[in-house]
């Protein structure tokens, strides 16, 4: 069975930190991997994609960047946090082929101060 | 994106109760799906479908790519049901599982 996996659970950064998410999928090879992004008690934006290693495309531009470098693990990172980083931000995998279903990870709470 | 349209926006059912939600969209979609978000965040996939009618305990959907909907049919509500539910679409032709999501519909289910 597949699993997906988010770390952390939760972040408390100051404005103009640094941030690194993570994101491993285990059980599936080659799988399209996407990171979202949810405001609170807002609705859900697709951030990135990736297809396969060392290919990202990016839909929003956040001030955000995603790296893929390996095939299980996809990154979300910025060096420079701003307030409106703030909100939920979930990884989720579609397989390769039938890439219309998505299976979402726990999702990681950050809260900018 | 594609405009998608969640009615309503939120909803009161007591325990036992039945009702439905609905989403509307601008243009032919390929498939939507349909996710519970619980009290922590966590989004769970309920339904896929390309086209017709899906069921699955006491949750059924529907997509009428023509009409332009689908819609989440819950019968016999539950507390655990209480959460947002989001549908979510892909038009036709994108490759990249681009989905656009609706605003959701807050569902608080009543003892």
């Amino acid at each position: 069975a597949q699993t997906i996996h988010q770390w952390p659970v939760a972040e408390i950064k100051a404005v103009g930190s640094p941030l690194s998410l993570g994101c491993t999928i285990k059980g599936k090879s080659s799988p399209n991997l996407y990171w979202y992004w949810q405001a609170t008690g807002g609705t859900l934006q697709q951030l990135f994609y990736s297809i396969t290693v060392g290919q990202v495309e990016s839909v929003v531009q956040l001030n955000l960047s995603a790296s893929r470098p390996k095939d299980d693990q996809f990154i979300l990172s910025t060096e420079k946090l701003l307030l409106s980083h703030s909100g939920f931000y979930l990884c989720a995998w579609s397989p390769q082929i039938s890439n219309e279903r998505l299976f979402f990870g726990h999702g990681t709470k950050l809260s900018v101060l | 994106g594609m405009p998608v349209e969640q009615n309503p926006p939120a909803l009161s059912l007591y325990e036992g109760a039945e009702s439905g939600l609905r989403c509307n969209f601008s243009t032919t979609m390929k498939g939507v799906q349909w996710f519970q978000q619980n009290h922590r965040g966590r989004l769970i996939t309920l339904f896929y479908l390309a086209q017709g009618t899906k069921e699955n305990g006491r949750l059924k959907s529907t997509f009428n790519s023509k009409e332009r909907y689908s819609t989440l049919h819950i019968k016999d509500a539950q507390l655990e049901d209480s959460g947002t539910y989001f549908c979510a679409v892909e038009n036709t032709g994108a490759n990249t599982g681009k989905l656009t999501f609706g605003h959701g519909t807050i569902l608080r289910v009543h003892p």
